[in-house]
């Protein structure tokens, strides 16, 4: 069985990192991409990027400028970085699993407010 | 670019049957899509991929009361026997041009 667990800061002041993890248990970590994707209050989701073991990343060139995806494979982690957060940033964020084309494992996800 | 079209909401009668449908764009008729559904308060669930012949393989636990079938650029989603737990957004997915692409999702409400 395959899960996911994600972490990270939850309140954040305009300007400043974002920053969250997802630790990945079960299944083939290499076999995959990883994602990160996000969901405004009351709005659907949008695609951030992705990554995959040997750092080969994939971003959504509305967010590229201020993201970074990066990989532990020591640890069956990755992370996400968004640089200079405003009030838009306000969402919550998941991680997922990537199997071709399909996500076909979510985590649990968090929510990351961005407030003055 | 592919583009994933929802309907914005649906409804039907609980014990019934509903048909939700994911449109892709012109052209992009061979797209496998997933289905996912995100619960009221809940993050996502992946339901299951549909292919475009109409090959689903479903996630874990996932009953058999929701199938998919697929038709030139749309790609349904049939919920059968519906109960109250199924009153979701559902959201179809897909890849294109680098990118991870979702559909605006459907509020199904359970009557």
């Amino acid at each position: 069985q395959v899960q996911l667990q994600q972490w990270g800061a939850g309140l954040l002041k305009p300007s400043e990192t974002l920053s969250l993890t997802c630790a990945v248990y079960g299944g083939s970590f290499s076999s995959y991409y990883w994602s990160w994707i996000r969901q405004p209050p009351g709005k659907g989701l949008e695609w951030i990027g992705e990554i995959n073991h040997t750092g080969n990343t994939n971003y959504n060139p509305s967010l590229k400028s201020r993201v970074t995806i990066s990989v532990d494979t020591s640890k069956n982690q990755f992370s996400l970085k968004v640089n200079s957060v405003t009030a838009a940033d306000t969402a919550v964020y998941y991680c997922a699993r990537a199997a071709l084309v399909i996500i076909d494992y979510w985590g649990q996800g968090a929510l990351v407010t961005v407030s003055s | 670019q592919v583009v994933l079209t929802q309907s914005p909401s649906a409804s039907a009668s609980l014990g019934a049957s509903v048909r939700l449908t994911c449109t892709l764009s012109s052209g992009h008729n061979t797209y496998a899509i997933a289905w996912h559904q995100q619960q009221s308060e809940k993050g996502p669930r992946f339901l299951m991929k549909l292919d475009s012949d109409g090959t689903q393989t479903k996630g874990d636990g996932i009953p058999d009361r929701f199938s998919g079938s697929s038709s030139g650029t749309e790609r349904y989603l049939t919920i059968s026997s519906l109960q109250s737990e199924d009153e979701a957004d559902y959201y179809c997915q897909t890849w294109g041009a680098g990118i991870v692409l979702f559909g605006g999702g459907t509020k199904l409400t359970v009557l």
